[in-house]
């Protein structure tokens, strides 16, 4: 089945620090959707992108979407504490019935 | 308005008991989905409807019966569950079966 690679698995950061993390699949995806989960609550969308080589940006978050269609990537410009939190990429194909593939997930923990 | 509602936030059951597990949206979505998730890990798919059929059922144990009332409205239903059941549920919707999923702030699950 498809699998969904993300790295690193944890970051330990200075706030103000720039962070980068990203996703690799064996298949190819028609999107890619990041996440970010508080502890004990549900993930929130963060980013959508939808067409290979786009690039999209929501306040100090910038996504690609990778030209193979087969990775993506999420940086965060000037970290601050409230970043903290697990970050998830999920990758969906048109043929899956709206099934969402998960990355395992980065853990970031931001030093004030 | 992104919100996908969902009650209760916290449960605690017996393995004979039975519960329900309730999820609302009103974005007009007609896609819904449950997923389980273990601490730290990502979430797992179990339940989709599309216009309120079923239409995947990640070959989850018939102690979990979903049912939806209406396009609004999702529920989970819990009989005989095992304490390794004990997790968060999330709830999530989107406009149809591809794109951008909006989780709900889940429910804290423990089954003793």
């Amino acid at each position: 089945g498809q699998q969904l690679n993300q790295s690193p698995q944890s970051m330990f950061i200075q706030e103000g620090e720039d962070v980068s993390m990203n996703c690799t699949s064996s298949s190819i995806f028609n999107t890619w959707l990041w996440y970010k989960q508080d502890p004990g609550e549900g993930p929130v969308l963060l980013i959508a992108l939808y067409k290979a080589g786009e690039l999209t940006s929501n306040g100090r978050l910038t996504a690609q979407f990778g030209i193979t269609r087969k990775d993506s990537f999420l940086n965060i410009s000037a970290s601050i504490p409230s970043d903290v939190g697990i970050y998830f990429c999920a990758g969906q194909s048109y043929n899956q019935g709206g099934k969402l593939i998960f990355g395992q997930g980065t853990e970031l923990s931001v030093k004030p | 308005d992104t919100e996908v509602t969902q009650t209760p936030k916290h449960l605690v059951m017996g393995m004979t008991n039975k519960k329900s597990l309730k999820c609302e949206q009103h974005m007009g979505h007609r896609a819904m989905y449950w997923y389980k998730q273990k601490a730290k890990k990502p979430p797992e798919l179990m339940f989709v409807y599309s216009y309120e059929k079923l239409s995947i059922n990640e070959s989850v144990p018939s102690r979990f019966s979903p049912e939806c009332p209406n396009s609004s409205l999702l529920n989970l239903h819990l009989h005989a569950l095992q304490p390794e059941d004990s997790a968060l549920y999330l709830c999530a919707s989107s406009q149809g079966l591809g794109g951008e999923q909006y989780f709900g702030p889940g429910t804290r699950l423990t089954v003793t």
